[in-house]
């Protein structure tokens, strides 16, 4: 089993859509969570983070974690073809330096 | 601010021969990570450095993979011999000191196919 599990995709939506993307993960030590957006041909970039439980919102973007499912989510509401990309989410321990922990990515499609 | 320079973008080679990569990351930044992203897959970290020093190598095939920061700043990874697994994007990142809430920004990577 892998530590962080993500589904794939590809998740295609119209614009002004909510887009919901999801992580599973079974490592209680992680406590930092991170979504990285990925641009094709692009490396990834920071979009959100978050510490331990709850909810962050940055705009359009909402990220929660629900530690005692250990499960995040990333919504991002009003979507823009702009946002078409691979979502990855990633995690990290306390502890554990600075080692991030990857999902596979999610590739979202938003279509005008 | 400048970003997380890489070279080159491209490379193809044959199996068994061998390459290297090359990263410049942020200036001012002690920490420095190489990751290797298979098609379909996220990033897995092959190796981190803290200035000149190895941090964590615990995933780097080191039979055939070698990686060096001599002077804390730019550093190169090479693969010697390549194999047809290898073919991936070799993704460079780095982050003002490693510690636990450090961002890591990422280069946009070098992508090799191993024919």
């Amino acid at each position: 089993q892998k530590e962080v599990e993500q589904d794939p995709g590809p998740l295609s939506v119209p614009e002004g859509a909510i887009v919901s993307l999801n992580c599973t993960y079974s490592n209680s030590a992680f406590q930092y969570f991170m979504w990285y957006r990925q641009y094709s041909r692009k490396g990834p970039e920071l979009l959100m983070y978050t510490y331990s439980s709850g909810n962050k919102e940055d705009g359009r973007f909402t990220a929660q974690v629900d530690k005692s499912s250990k499960y995040i989510s990333l919504f991002i509401r009003d979507s823009q073809p702009s946002d078409s990309a691979t979502y990855l989410c990633a995690m990290r321990s306390t502890g554990g330096g600075n080692k991030l922990t990857f999902g596979t990515g999610t590739q979202l499609k938003v279509e005008l | 601010e400048a970003g997380v320079a890489q070279s080159p973008r491209y490379k193809i080679i044959e199996k068994r021969q061998s390459v290297a990569f090359w990263c410049n990351p942020i200036s001012g930044h002690a920490t420095l990570y190489w990751y290797q992203q298979i098609l379909g897959q996220g990033p897995k970290l092959l190796i981190q450095f803290q200035n000149n020093g190895v941090v964590d190598d615990s995933q780097l095939p080191k039979d055939r993979f070698s990686a060096e920061r001599l002077k804390g700043v730019d550093s190169t990874l090479k693969i010697q011999p390549a194999k047809l697994e290898d073919s991936a994007v070799y993704l460079c990142a780095s982050s003002l000191i490693g510690g636990s809430t450090d961002t890591q920004y990422f280069g946009p990577g070098t992508r090799l196919t191993v024919l």
